[in-house]
């Protein structure tokens, strides 16, 4: 089939955290993958992306690198802020279709 | 450019009632689609559309119409409103194809409530 799986939340975490959230998926072909962002009540909003293997898309301090061996697409920053609290969706595209995951809301405290 | 603009921001339906939501963008994007947002699932594709005189079911197609007559609009069309369609929905545009264009853009949401 084809899917996307992420972890499930919500995570908290203090400022200045390392955040990892984890991304798999499923799919026949060569599919982009994307990372995107959503504030309250709002819509969703690029982050960063990567379209074959071994890209590493960044945006803002976040990172993901296409890893085609472990159909993975982790998202990573190093030190996160309480501005980055939202929700964030691992998507992938391929055949004219974008499937996202389930989404996974980031709280970070002060 | 005013990206994807979307209408209404929020609707109440009763069961049965028909309405139309609807989508216009600015980009001269070809790629169309409309995604429904539920508690717990992410956002799940209705239809999508590549080009005017295009549509193509998503993942989530039954009950809901959708015509693409100009590259701008994609109206999406509730034909008899179900308890169950009430979500958030969001209108994304983009280029097609694979490779560096494919980024959607996406609208400010309709939040729809069938009683």
């Amino acid at each position: 089939g084809n899917s996307v799986t992420q972890m499930e939340g919500p995570v908290t975490l203090s400022e200045e955290a390392f955040l990892t959230i984890n991304c798999t998926y499923t799919a026949t072909g060569y599919p982009s993958l994307f990372w995107y962002v959503q504030y309250p009540g709002e819509g969703l909003q690029l982050l960063l992306k990567a379209t074959k293997a071994d890209d590493k898309g960044s945006n803002k301090g976040f990172e993901a690198t296409y890893r085609k061996e472990t159909t993975s697409f982790h998202l990573e920053k190093g030190s996160v802020q309480v501005s980055d609290s939202a929700v964030y969706f691992c998507a992938r595209y391929n055949f004219n279709k974008f499937y996202f995951g389930s989404g996974t809301k980031l709280n970070v405290k002060p | 450019n005013a990206g994807v603009t979307q209408t209404p921001k929020f609707q109440v339906l009763k069961t049965g009632q028909s309405m139309t939501l609807q989508c216009a963008q600015d980009m001269n994007h070809e790629y169309m689609s409309w995604y429904r947002q539920d508690p717990g699932m992410g956002l799940r594709l209705i239809h999508y559309s590549v080009g005017a005189g295009i549509t193509d079911q998503g993942e989530v197609p039954n009950g809901y119409n959708v015509s693409r007559s100009t590259t701008e609009d994609f109206p999406l069309r509730l034909l008899s409103a179900a308890p169950s369609q009430t979500s958030v929905y969001f209108c994304a545009s983009s280029y097609t194809g694979q490779g560096e264009h494919n980024e959607q853009f996406f609208g400010p949401g309709t939040r729809l409530t069938v009683l």
